[in-house]
């Protein structure tokens, strides 16, 4: 069974500190993305990366950045966190695409969420 | 702008009866499409897909449709179940890419 686990369920920070939320994934995929879940709003991408050190900007990336250093781990850091960073963060990750069309084994798995909030 | 738009924000459905989930999307060069369903307090977890090239998917009491043409899918579930209540999430895969667009959730209830 895929395993992607988050170091934290629940996180309760100050605005202006620096947050660090980690993701780590057991399956050897080459992909791993953040997401942020927000009532009316669905999930939106925040960063994704497909290789160790590469990174790339998803929907809303501002405000935020990304670390992968070992291709389990993804870590998504707020430089300064602001109030209008509450939400529930995902993690996902996946095998990579390398042609034709995906199947369902091609698919994303979640972590179970942090819920942070920011005061 | 919203390329996956799921209309109906919550669907309320008796125990045995079919629930219908929809789905647009505006992106013609998506080519693959996922739901996922999600528990309050946990990760989504996959549901069912479909590939461009099918317009239908079937999986048990779940099954999936595609309609091209009106850039429209749905999500079938017969009988629905009371362990059915959760959030539905419908999601795009734009072509040759491994994101995926989600649409905004649908909250079903399935009531005794």
């Amino acid at each position: 069974d895929v395993k992607v686990t988050q170091s934290s369920r629940y996180l309760v920070k100050r605005t202006g500190e620096k947050v660090f939320l980690e993701c780590v994934q057991d399956m050897d995929h080459e992909n791993m993305f953040w997401y942020r879940q927000d009532p009316g709003l669905g999930l939106r991408l925040i960063y994704f990366s497909y290789d160790v050190k590469m990174k790339e900007k998803g929907d809303i990336p501002e405000g935020y950045s990304v670390s992968r250093e070992k291709k389990e781990r993804f870590s998504l850091i707020l430089e300064s966190a602001s109030t209008n960073q509450t939400s529930m963060y995902l993690c996902a990750s996946s095998f990579r695409l390398v042609g034709g069309l995906p199947s369902s084994t091609d698919t994303q798995y979640f972590g179970p969420g942090t819920r942070l909030t920011v005061l | 702008d919203q390329q996956v738009k799921q209309n109906s924000p919550s669907l309320s459905v008796q125990e045995g009866r079919i629930s219908i989930l929809n789905c647009d999307y505006t992106n013609s060069m998506f080519d693959y499409f996922l739901w996922y369903k999600k528990y309050p307090a946990e990760g989504p977890t996959f549901l069912i897909s479909i590939s461009s090239i099918k317009d239908k998917n079937e999986d048990g009491r779940f099954t999936v449709f595609l309609n091209k043409s009106a850039k429209h899918l749905s999500l079938h579930i017969v009988p629905s179940q009371p362990g059915d209540s959760a959030v539905y999430f419908c999601a795009a895969s734009p072509y040759n890419t491994d994101k995926l667009i989600f649409g905004t959730g649908t909250r079903l209830q399935v009531f005794p």
